[in-house]
């Protein structure tokens, strides 16, 4: 089982430019998630999803969209990069509430 | 709304001493569940414990134990006789079950702990 796979591991764009990050789970997991993570300021909740066809906003939304069109999928998509979004995103996914999340090995994305 | 605070940023020991790290957190839900991950120099997120709202035991695993207290809403993290290897960040994290936090799993801002030999 590959678990949680994060593509693509590096990116840098331009500022303005669009991106996605794909998010894809192979262990039927129903909540998935994106975060980013910035130096001293732990891991940030983007978006989250709890079911395909579901999102909801986390704590860090502005700038970003996602869509969940498939169980196994959560997308993350920069519309317009901006210098800020430069960071370290990670995905997860989980099965049920009480369990625990797996995440990916993470996206290092620089925008210039 | 739910709240993790992780108030120590960072903390150096020497090897072979104890050390506690401290979560304190916030929700409305009566029905929750609290985990604690590591994150080692390489980068990935190893998940370590889970605990649920419910269930106050504390746990014992090797050198790391937990404790869990609802009426001060802290589930602390101690490893004994420290080791070189223990270097890491460690996030402590809650999901709620109910109302508008369905789902969502938030993490505290981390502390990193550096074990000199």
């Amino acid at each position: 089982n590959a678990g949680v796979t994060q593509t693509p591991k590096f990116r840098v764009l331009k500022t303005g430019q669009s991106m996605t990050l794909l998010c894809a789970q192979d262990m039927n997991h129903e909540y998935m998630y994106w975060y980013r993570q910035d130096p001293g300021m732990g891991l940030r909740l983007i978006h989250y999803s709890v079911g395909e066809g579901t999102t909801a906003k986390g704590e860090v939304p502005d700038g970003y969209n996602v869509s969940r069109l498939k169980k196994q999928n959560f997308l993350l998509g920069l519309e317009s990069a901006a210098p800020s979004q430069t960071s370290v995103y990670f995905c997860a996914s989980s099965w049920l509430d009480s369990t625990e999340a797996f995440f990916g090995q993470g996206t290092r994305l620089t925008v210039v | 709304a739910q709240k993790v605070t992780q108030a120590q940023t960072e903390i150096s020991v020497v090897e072979k001493e104890d050390v506690t790290l401290d979560c304190v957190y916030e929700t409305r839900d009566t029905t929750y569940y609290l985990f604690w991950y590591k994150q080692p120099p390489s980068g990935e997120l190893v998940f370590l414990i889970r605990r649920n709202s419910f269930d106050e035991q504390n746990e014992i695993s090797g050198r790391y134990s937990w404790n869990f207290q609802k009426s001060t809403s802290s589930f602390n993290f101690t490893i004994t006789a420290s080791q070189v290897v223990d270097s890491a960040v460690y996030f402590c994290a809650l999901r709620g079950a109910g109302g508008t936090s369905y789902g969502k799993l938030t993490f505290g801002q981390g502390t990193i702990l550096t074990v000199h030999p």
